[in-house]
Order: structure tokens, then sequence, then C-alpha cells
């Protein structure tokens, strides 16, 4: 069955960057995009961009350009979401989403605090 | 950047039914957004209900059921059960690709 399995929970200074994963199986990694959201606690879900995992083309909303890369590992069916300059603002749960029918991850817990 | 908006909270009672929508400020909602629907329980990862406005995943309850409404997507519950209290969202895609998420609907089963 299609799984994404994110990594673990990350805890950052203001301006630091982080970097979390998700690996994915279950189906061929490069037929499905793969979108990055994220949820601030108590917050609704806010979509943060998308990546191809075939030809690496990626796209995001206009808040995040500039700020998050999104690449991947065909070797290994992973992808990869960077969030850089990272503020207190950024504090959410990031979630990674096969496209298509729409599978998710389990979440990743940013916390960014001094 | 269109906004998508959803009703803040609806309540139904058990066994009941209640509609839900979701409606794009660029206009009507049609079947180019490809509509999906999400439900999330407190705590969980959102799991995916509806996609592409009417079609289910395999773990979709048969009372859940999808559609367009009114120049808005909607999400019909047809007898509620206690259990599909929840955080519903609904995403809509716009050209660019852009996916944009509604501001969500808290259901409570009272």
């Amino acid at each position: 069955q299609v799984q994404l399995v994110q990594s673990g929970a990350e805890v950052k200074k203001p301006g630091a960057s982080v970097k979390v994963s998700c690996k994915t199986s279950g189906y061929t990694f490069t037929s499905y995009d793969i979108s990055w959201v994220r949820q601030a606690t108590g917050q609704g879900l806010e979509w943060m961009g998308w990546m191809n995992p075939d030809s690496g083309q990626t796209g995001s909303v206009e808040k995040f350009q500039g700020r998050v890369t999104m690449t991947r590992s065909t070797s290994t069916s992973t992808a990869y979401m960077e969030l850089s300059s990272l503020r207190s603002e950024d504090t959410a749960v990031y979630y990674c989403v096969r496209e298509g029918n729409w599978e998710w991850g389990q979440g990743t817990l940013v916390t960014v605090s001094s | 950047q269109a906004v998508v908006t959803q009703e803040p909270s609806l309540t139904v009672s058990p066994g009941g039914t209640v509609t839900l929508t979701c409606g794009s400020s660029t206009g009507a909602v049609t079947s180019g957004h490809y509509a999906y629907w999400f439900q999330q329980k407190p705590g969980q990862a959102p799991t995916t209900l509806i996609y592409d406005t009417i079609y289910k995943h395999s773990w979709t309850p048969a009372r859940f059921s999808g559609s367009l409404l009114g120049g808005k997507a909607a999400l019909t519950l047809s007898g509620a059960q206690p259990e599909d209290e929840a955080d519903y969202y609904c995403l809509l895609s716009y050209s660019g690709p852009l996916y944009v998420f509604g501001t969500g609907t808290r259901v409570t089963v009272l």
C-alpha cells in the first residue's frame, strides 16, 4: 500500500533552516507529484508548493518563494522540503502528500524558538 | 491568490444529514477545480475523503458524497455518526499549478 513516512520533529532557532524528508513506498515515485502542506497549531491547512519527482520541477506559493526548496532522491524514493530563514510563525506541522488521490504523510512538527 | 470559503461550523444530529460547501472568490467552482475533501480529527493527519469532486477512496464511508451545488463544491454527510465529528477541509486546484485550501468547517454531531 502507499506509504509516506516523514522525518522526526525538529527544533530550530530563528534564522536557521530545516529540511524535512518524506520517504515513499508502495508506488512508482516518479509517477505522482508531491505537495507540501503545513498547519500551525489550532489553524487551518496551508498549501506550500509542489514538486514533480520525475523532472524535479517545482512551484510554490508566492509567500514561500525564495525560502522553500523542494528536492528529491529518485534512488530512495524520497522527497525533501527545506525551509530557510525560519521565524516563529513557521512553527507548524509540515505534511508531504502524494497528489492524485492525495495520500498524506504522518506530519513533522517544526518548532522555531530562541 | 483565490480565497476558498467554508462554513466555520455546522451541527448535525446523529443519523441526520448535513451539507458542507466550498466556494471560490474567483467565481463558480467547476469540475475543473478538481475539488478535494479532507477529514481531520484532533491530533491526526488529514485523510482524504473525496477527490476530483465526486470520487471516493476505498476507505471513504458510503455516507459521504461529493458534488457541485449552486456554484460551489459540496460534501454531504448522510446518516451522521459520532465518529464523523471532525474538521473538514476542501481544496481547489487552480491553474499554475496552484492549490488553495478552504478555511475549514468544524462538524459537531449532537
